[in-house]
């Protein structure tokens, strides 16, 4: 059983779409980040979020942490062909870990079509 | 600045052999995490060394080795090589436990 659960794991969707992708939990994080992988490259930190019920935006990126830090979620407004990616949530572990000890989901692969 | 930088990108091995991968930091970055990607496990963790020692290590068999140099760059090593090995290796940088930087991997096939 994953940690860290995301769903969807595979999403296709047009151009101009919106769409929110999960991660959920059934333990509390100190913290939970947010990546986009690209074919060949490694992940880019997009956001982290810390405090239960935060709201961070990134552009068209909307980003939430539950209010009891167990699941987070990203939404996605009016998708572009840019946004394809694999998008991986992340939690240091255990509780109150180092940074450098993340136990990932298996991440939404995330594809827009023009 | 520079990015972390990976060396090999590309390895192909046999089974049965070793192979040693290097990994240099963002200057500065004094962590140096490792991590193996592959299709049906996704990202899980292998080892993360801060100034030359061994600081948390993940659930891999103990053919999986690291370490770090004085200039906090890192080299793990897989030996006795299986072809479950096959996956992209992954190593991140981070200072003063702020989130990691990833290079761009080392894809190891092992035939």
């Amino acid at each position: 059983t994953q940690l860290l659960e995301q769903s969807p794991q595979f999403l296709s969707i047009q151009e101009g779409e919106n769409l929110t992708v999960y991660c959920n939990s059934s333990s509390v994080f100190s913290s939970l980040q947010w990546y986009r992988q690209e074919p060949g490259e490694g992940p880019v930190l997009l956001v982290t979020v810390v405090t239960g019920g935060e709201v961070k935006k990134l552009k068209r990126l909307t980003f939430q942490f539950g209010d009891a830090r167990k699941d987070s979620s990203l939404h996605i407004t009016a998708a572009q062909p840019g946004d394809t990616g694999l998008y991986l949530c992340a939690g240091p572990w255990p509780y109150g870990g180092s940074q450098g000890n993340l136990i990932f989901g298996k991440g939404t692969k995330l594809s827009v079509k023009p | 600045k520079a990015g972390v930088t990976q060396t090999p990108r590309y390895l192909i091995k046999t089974r049965g052999q070793q192979v040693t991968l290097s990994c240099s930091p963002i200057s500065g970055h004094r962590s140096v995490s490792w991590y193996q990607q592959t299709p049906g496990q996704g990202l899980q963790f292998l080892f993360e060394y801060f100034s030359e020692t061994q600081r948390n290590k993940g659930n891999f068999p103990g053919r999986f080795s690291g370490r770090q140099f004085s200039n906090s760059r890192s080299e793990m090593n897989v030996s006795t090589l299986e072809l479950g090995d096959s996956a992209l290796y992954l190593c991140a940088s981070s200072s003063n436990n702020s989130p990691l930087h990833f290079g761009n991997g080392t894809r190891l096939t092992v035939t």
